[in-house]
């Protein structure tokens, strides 16, 4: 399974944005960057994913390297609720590539 | 509509018993997956059923088998449960489409003493 590495944790404060990074160079042609999040005694979220180009959406957006080597999550302005783990995750696009291979995840911490 | 809702929300089971976990899929997805989350680890991938037959399977003895019903809801049954199994459970629906997100519960913890 291709591999993504994360930062163990990060700090953001409320309000300000957050970018989120993630290195995944053993990323094949076909991987698709998927983003989930983790709150507190929750199960896992969807938040964005992502092939070539940047994208985004009402929660967040994704930003994939030229070389899709890297990528990142932005949130655009950090809440409380949005302290939780986030998973960078590679996705195929067929058969059993297409499980999810959580690693540990960023945790990110919201500070007031 | 309807999240993804699994039974109970928590479990406590000796070791060498048998355990049964439920899961109601979002509405309208039709594939289903399991996933079991160590304390301090992320989920990893036991089973997935489409159209009430597995297709795809990771890493986990034969003691966890599945079953998905026609109504697109689904059982996970650990059976000779060993202490190791204590973790929480997650239960994901999606549509069977090239990266459609998956929609997870909130988890069974289950313990085994």
């Amino acid at each position: 399974d291709a591999k993504t590495t994360q930062p163990n944790s990060m700090e953001s404060n409320e309000e300000e944005p957050v970018h989120l990074p993630c290195n995944h160079s053993t990323i094949s042609g076909t991987d698709y960057i998927h983003w989930y999040r983790q709150l507190p005694s929750q199960g896992p979220e969807y938040v964005i994913h992502g092939l070539t180009s940047n994208v985004n959406n009402r929660m967040a957006s994704l930003a994939i390297a030229e070389d899709r080597k890297s990528s990142t999550l932005i949130l655009h302005r950090a809440t409380l609720r949005d302290a939780a783990v986030y998973y960078c995750i590679l996705r195929g696009d067929s058969g059993s590539a297409r499980q999810l291979t959580f690693g540990s995840g960023t945790q990110l911490t919201v500070l007031p | 509509e309807t999240g993804v809702t699994q039974s109970p929300t928590h479990l406590i089971k000796t070791r060498g018993q048998q355990v049964t976990l439920r899961c109601s899929s979002q509405s309208g997805h039709n594939t289903v997956s399991w996933y079991q989350q160590a304390l301090g680890q992320g989920p990893q991938f036991i089973f997935q059923y489409y159209r009430e037959e597995e297709n795809g399977r990771g890493n986990f003895p034969p003691r966890f088998s599945g079953l998905q019903f026609p109504n697109y809801s689904s059982e996970l049954n650990v059976n000779a449960l060993e202490l190791d199994d204590s973790a929480l459970y997650l239960c994901a629906s999606s549509l069977e489409v090239p990266n459609s997100p998956l929609h997870f519960g909130n988890g069974t913890r289950l313990t085994v003493t």
